[in-house]
């Protein structure tokens, strides 16, 4: 069935530091890829999306590039800030409509 | 711009109690679901509900019911609350159609069985 594996947290970095956290799949068909980020004691908000091989989702500093031969979504910045601690889920949505989520990886930036 | 409201925010029940997890869209959305989320084990999947009047079945269903009468509301039922079931669970909304259509979720209930 289909599933997301992401990378185990908890990651601490320093502030500016640049961030990785890797997510792959595994999808029956084409899904369409999402990264969503929880702030401490909210709901779940999306971050960026991609619907097609190749695609480059981005949004506020975070990218992440569909990579359909290596079923993968990593998520990456740059240069990250004390505000951008929170979790992070990546998830896909099915050609049968389901969301299926990651575990979540939690980062914490320090200044 | 309410989007999903959940309430209650935080809740304490002894075991045996019985409650109900409030959630309302106001962006006519179709497609409803509950997941709870668990440290190390991300969400899961209680109930979802494609329309008013059809609900269904997902990864976790047991001890929980759902109705979906309006389009607008879907609440969550606990029967007869158990330790197992101390979690936070969110109500997440989207539309039907498109593959790029995103999920949009409440703020979550934060439920402590004791």
């Amino acid at each position: 069935g289909d599933s997301v594996t992401q990378m185990e947290g908890p990651v601490t970095l320093s502030e500016e530091a640049f961030l990785t956290i890797n997510c792959t799949y595994t999808a029956t068909g084409y899904p369409s890829l999402f990264w969503y980020v929880q702030y401490p004691g909210e709901g779940l908000q999306l971050l960026l999306k991609a619907t097609k091989a190749d695609d480059k989702g981005s949004n506020k500093g975070f990218e992440a590039t569909y990579r359909k031969e290596t079923t993968s979504f990593h998520l990456e910045k740059g240069s990250v800030q004390v505000s951008d601690s929170a979790v992070y889920f990546c998830a896909l949505r099915g050609p049968g409509n389901q969301f299926y989520f990651g575990t979540g990886t939690s980062l914490t930036v320090i200044p | 711009n309410a989007g999903v409201t959940q309430t209650p925010k935080f809740q304490v029940l002894k075991t045996g109690q019985s409650m109900t997890l409030q959630c309302a869209q106001d962006m006519n959305h179709e497609y409803m679901s509950w997941y709870r989320q668990d440290p190390g084990m991300g969400l899961r999947l209680i109930h979802y509900s494609v329309g008013a009047g059809i609900t269904d079945q997902g990864e976790v269903p047991n001890g929980y019911n759902v109705s979906r009468s309006t389009t607008e509301d879907f609440p969550l039922r606990l029967l007869s609350a158990a330790p197992s079931q101390t979690s936070v669970y969110f109500c997440a909304s989207r539309t039907t159609g498109g593959r790029n259509t995103e999920a949009f979720f409440g703020q979550g209930t934060r439920l402590t069985v004791v």
